[in-house]
C-alpha cells in the first residue's frame, strides 16, 4: 500500500528557532500534499495546500510566512516554522493525495510533534 | 456553509458490532473518507465511498446515501484494539477534505 513519510517525528527547539517538517511520498507520486495541525483532543485544521512546482495555498489565518511550504518535486514538500514560538507546539500531519487508482484516496504521514520551549 | 456533524463519543461492549453516523452539508461533493485515528497518532484510511451503498472491508463496512447527505461506519466483533477516534471526512468541489470532529470510539471488555 502507499506510505507517507515525516520526518523527524518528534522535536523540541527553543523559542525563536527555525524548524522544517519533511513529508514523502515513499511509493507513489503526489502532485498534492496537505498540511494539518491538530490541538490534542481536537480534529485535523488544514493549514495549506501544497501543489508541485508552484506556490502553496494557504487557508484563512495561517500566516504564509511564518510557515513556509515548498514542493519542490513530486514526493517532497517540506513544512518550515519559522521563529517558532511556544503557541506553534502542535501536532503537524501531512497527507499526500493518491490519484493512481479509480478512486481518490489521501494517505496521512505519521506526524511530527512539535515542542517550542 | 460547510459542515460535518459525527456523534462525540460512543462506548460499545468487546465483540459486539457499534455503527457511526456521519452527516454532511458541502459545496459540491467528490466521496466521503473515514479515519481511524489512535490517540498520539496520525489518521489512517479505512474507506471511501463516492457512490451509494455499502462497502464491506473485513470487520468494517461504510455506507454512503448522496441524496440524503449520510453515511455511516460499521465496526463488527470489537476489539479492545477499535478503541480510537473515528473521522468522517468529505471531499468537497474543490477536491478539499472537509473534516467532521470525529467519534471517540471507547469499548468496554
Amino acid at each position: 500500500g502507499a506510505v507517507v513519510s515525516q520526518h523527524p517525528s518528534r522535536v523540541i527547539c527553543k523559542s525563536g528557532t527555525s524548524v522544517k517538517i519533511e513529508c514523502r511520498s515513499l511509493d507513489f507520486q503526489a502532485t498534492t500534499m496537505f498540511w494539518y495541525r491538530q490541538f490534542p483532543k481536537q480534529s485535523l485544521m488544514l493549514m495549506a495546500t501544497s501543489n508541485e512546482g508552484s506556490k502553496a495555498t494557504y487557508e484563512q489565518g495561517v500566516e504564509k510566512d511564518k510557515f513556509l511550504i515548498n514542493h519542490a518535486s513530486l514526493t517532497l514538500s517540506t513544512l518550515t516554522v519559522t521563529s517558532a514560538h511556544p503557541e506553534d507546539s502542535s501536532f503537524y500531519i501531512c497527507s499526500a493525495r493518491d490519484l493512481r487508482g479509480v478512486k481518490e484516496t489521501q494517505y496521512f504521514g505519521p506526524g511530527t510533534r512539535l515542542l517550542v520551549l | 456553509g460547510q459542515n460535518i456533524d459525527q456523534p462525540t463519543e460512543m462506548t460499545a461492549t468487546e465483540g459486539a458490532i457499534v455503527q457511526i453516523n456521519c452527516t454532511y452539508q458541502t459545496s459540491g461533493f467528490n466521496g466521503l473518507f473515514w479515519y481511524q485515528q489512535h490517540a498520539g497518532e496520525a489518521p489512517t484510511f479505512l474507506s471511501y465511498n463516492v457512490l451509494d451503498g455499502l462497502e464491506e472491508k473485513g470487520r468494517f463496512s461504510s455506507f454512503l446515501s448522496r441524496s440524503k447527505g449520510y453515511s455511516y461506519l460499521l465496526l463488527k466483533e470489537l476489539q479492545m484494539k477499535d478503541s480510537a477516534s473515528y473521522l468522517c471526512a468529505a471531499l468537497d468541489s474543490n477536491y478539499q477534505l472537509i473534516w467532521g470532529a470525529g467519534t471517540k470510539l471507547i469499548i468496554k471488555p
